[in-house]
């Protein structure tokens, strides 16, 4: 059973750029959720998405997108950085068949921008 | 609307001593609530979760945790620290997504930094 995993690791980017990082889901799951987590902080979920569509959504601006392809991978974008999105990005991935109360997560990205 | 609350930002123990990681939630209805621990520059691994069955729920490296409806609680102990614990514990309660309850979020507390000394 192949895990969640996500790329890149770590990436650095500009102030005003666009980034996308990305999620593959574990075996059999094919719900995922994005989120947040800053400096000293818990996470904070962004969105959901299910059969590649925005399932439900978090206290995130637009210019945080998201896209789920047909093996339930998944992308998140964000546009226009700002110093503040500087943070680590988790992707965790559930099915619908168990109730999504289980949701596991990748190792995630950490995303500076300077 | 539900939210959990952990009590300590920090704890420190010695190896060999218990452990005692303090939660408490607010739900209008029975919630669904787990205890993720996340080691450094790693990502987050579930230890246990509660959904209404058993009240106290045992999970993996030893730990339990006993949900107390009588006093909103979800405390995580475990009997004997040792120095692999040493990291970020949160606190988490599940929250329907739409309107379909096989969707759920997840709405973190403000975690808990365990520390362990020799």
């Amino acid at each position: 059973e192949t895990g969640v995993t996500q790329s890149p690791t770590h990436l650095i980017k500009t102030r005003g750029q666009q980034v996308t990082l990305r999620c593959s889901s574990q075996s059999g799951h094919n719900t995922v959720s994005w989120y947040q987590q800053a400096l000293g902080q818990g996470p904070q979920f962004i969105f959901q998405y299910y059969r590649e569509e925005e399932n439900g959504r978090g206290n995130f601006p637009p210019r945080f997108s998201g896209l789920q392809f047909p093996n339930y991978s998944s992308e998140l974008n964000v546009n226009a950085l700002e110093l503040d999105d500087s943070a680590l990005y988790l992707c965790a991935s559930s099915s619908d068949r168990t109730g999504a109360y289980e949701q596991y997560f990748g190792p995630g990205t950490r995303l500076t921008v300077t | 609307a539900q939210s959990v609350t952990q009590l300590d930002s920090h704890v420190s123990v010695s190896e060999g001593t218990p452990v005692l990681l303090r939660c408490n939630y607010s739900s209008s209805y029975s919630p669904s609530l787990f205890w993720y621990v996340q080691h450094p520059n790693k990502g987050l691994q579930l230890l246990l979760k509660y959904t209404s069955a058993a009240t106290l729920v045992k999970g993996i490296n030893g730990f339990e945790a006993e949900f107390k409806k009588s006093e909103t609680s979800f405390h995580l102990t475990k009997p004997s620290a040792h120095m692999s614990d040493a990291a970020e514990y949160f606190c988490v309660v599940s929250l329907r997504v739409g309107l379909n309850t096989g969707f759920q979020k997840l709405v973190f507390g403000t975690g808990t930094r365990l520390l362990v000394s020799p």
